[in-house]
């Protein structure tokens, strides 16, 4: 079993939909949860990122953490068909340099 | 440039034969990361610098996997005698001294492929 598990869709929704991303992970030392998005033919950018439980919102991007189910979140509102890209969540222990561990990313398709 | 660089982009490589694949970190930016991208996976670490200081290779899959950071710089990532199971994009992170886990920043990746 993976330490990241992350369903790879693909995942195809209309235009303006909301879309609700998971990730679930099995180390319960993980503290920083971070969501990256990722185009065809280029490197992950950093879309959100949170520091231990709780939720964190920036403007059509909502971040979830649930550690005691070990659960994480991405939801995207009023979805664009620039949002078509790969996601993936990523994790790491608090230590020297924070290693991060990545899912398997889920691929997404907005259609116009 | 402001951003992480990789050359070449794209490497066509015969199975048997060595490759070399360069990163140029962000200027400043004190550690350095290679991970491996296989095809519809996420990335998986390689190694981490911290400057010059290889403190971390862990995730080199053989030793035919070498990396090195001479001047703190320019990092250089080399497979020797590729075979075809190490066709994958590998990305080159860098992130600032005293940065947190979010703050790394990713190169485009090269693209290897192993005929």
């Amino acid at each position: 079993q993976k330490e990241v598990e992350q369903d790879p869709g693909p995942l195809s929704v209309p235009e303006g939909a909301i879309v609700s991303l998971n990730c679930t992970y099995s180390n319960s030392a993980f503290q920083y949860f971070m969501w990256y998005r990722q185009y065809s033919r280029k490197g992950p950018e950093l879309l959100m990122y949170t520091y231990s439980s709780g939720n964190k919102e920036d403007g059509r991007f909502t971040a979830q953490v649930d550690k005691s189910s070990k659960y994480i979140s991405l939801f995207i509102r009023d979805s664009q068909p620039s949002d078509s890209a790969t996601y993936l969540c990523a994790m790491s222990v608090k230590t020297s340099y924070d290693k991060v561990i990545f899912g398997p990313g889920t691929s997404l398709s907005v259609i116009p | 440039g402001a951003g992480v660089s990789q050359s070449p982009r794209y490497k066509v490589a015969k199975r048997g034969q060595d490759v070399a694949l360069r990163c140029d970190p962000i200027s400043g930016h004190v550690s350095l990361f290679w991970y491996q991208q296989a095809l519809g996976q996420g990335p998986e670490f390689l190694t981490y610098f911290q400057n010059e200081a290889q403190l971390d290779k862990s995730g080199l899959p053989s030793d035919r996997f070498f990396a090195e950071r001479p001047e703190g710089s320019v990092s250089t990532l080399k497979i020797q005698r590729t075979q075809q199971e190490d066709s994958a994009v590998y990305l080159c992170a860098s992130r600032p001294s005293g940065g947190m886990a979010h703050e790394q920043f990713f190169g485009p990746g090269t693209r290897l492929t192993v005929l």
